[in-house]
């Protein structure tokens, strides 16, 4: 079965940065695109992007681009997500989320989430 | 404040029914994008529980269906169950923001 296992819960202070990642398996990984979607506490999902496993591609929500950077290794089946100059606001769990049919606009398979706390 | 506007909560008995709305615009539900529904249970990552509009992934129950018309959208649950208490997102594609954009979501509570 389809499996997103995430890394584990990060606690950072202001202004550093943080990497996530996410172990795909039960599927092949270069046939969907990985999204990135957080969510603060109390709130709806906030959509951070897309990278495309395959050709490396990515797509930037405008509110993160230039400080977020999605990457993968295709070796071990992997997505990564980088988030710079955190602040207080990025106090989230962040989930991957897989696309079966890239344009689909949906997440149809979901990780566990990786809660990042930002805190000096 | 999100893109799509969902009521905070709704509640129901069991055996009855609910209806979560999604209000979206012009550049989202109104330009034609389909509405999907997640599912997210206390403590847990959202799930896809509704998608394209009226279609469910294999293994959601019929008692949950989905409805689009303009700039709005409604997911309907029937037989309210305890295992149905959770928050219910919706989610769209928004073309002047070039996003994906959510609902704030709805509580549900199944008293």
């Amino acid at each position: 079965q389809v499996q997103l296992v995430q890394s584990g819960a990060e606690v950072k202070k202001p202004g550093a940065s943080v990497k996530v990642s996410c172990k795909a398996s039960g599927y092949t990984f270069t046939d969907s695109y990985m999204h990135w979607v957080r969510q603060a506490p109390g709130q709806g999902p906030e959509w951070m992007g897309w990278i495309s496993p395959i050709s490396g591609a990515t797509n930037y929500a405008p509110n993160f681009q230039g400080r977020v950077t999605m990457t993968r290794d295709t070796s071990i089946t992997t997505a990564y997500l980088e988030v710079n100059r955190l602040t207080s606001d990025d106090t989230a769990v962040y989930y991957c989320a897989r696309e079966i049919r890239p344009g689909s606009c949906q997440a149809d398979d979901w990780g566990q989430g990786t809660l990042v706390t930002v805190s000096s | 404040q999100s893109v799509l506007t969902q009521p905070p909560s709704v509640s129901g008995a069991p055996g009855q029914s609910v209806i979560i709305s999604c209000t979206g615009s012009s550049s989202n539900l109104g330009a034609g994008h389909d509405v999907k529904w997640y599912q997210q249970l206390p403590g847990t990552a959202p799930k896809l529980l509704f998608y394209g509009n009226i279609n469910r992934p294999s293994g959601v129950p019929d008692r949950f269906s989905g409805s689009k018309s303009g700039t709005s959208a409604s997911l309907a649950i029937t037989g309210l169950q305890a295992a149905d208490e959770a928050d219910y997102y919706c989610q769209s594609y928004d073309n002047r923001l070039a996003i994906w954009v959510f609902g704030g979501g709805t509580k549900l509570t199944v008293l």
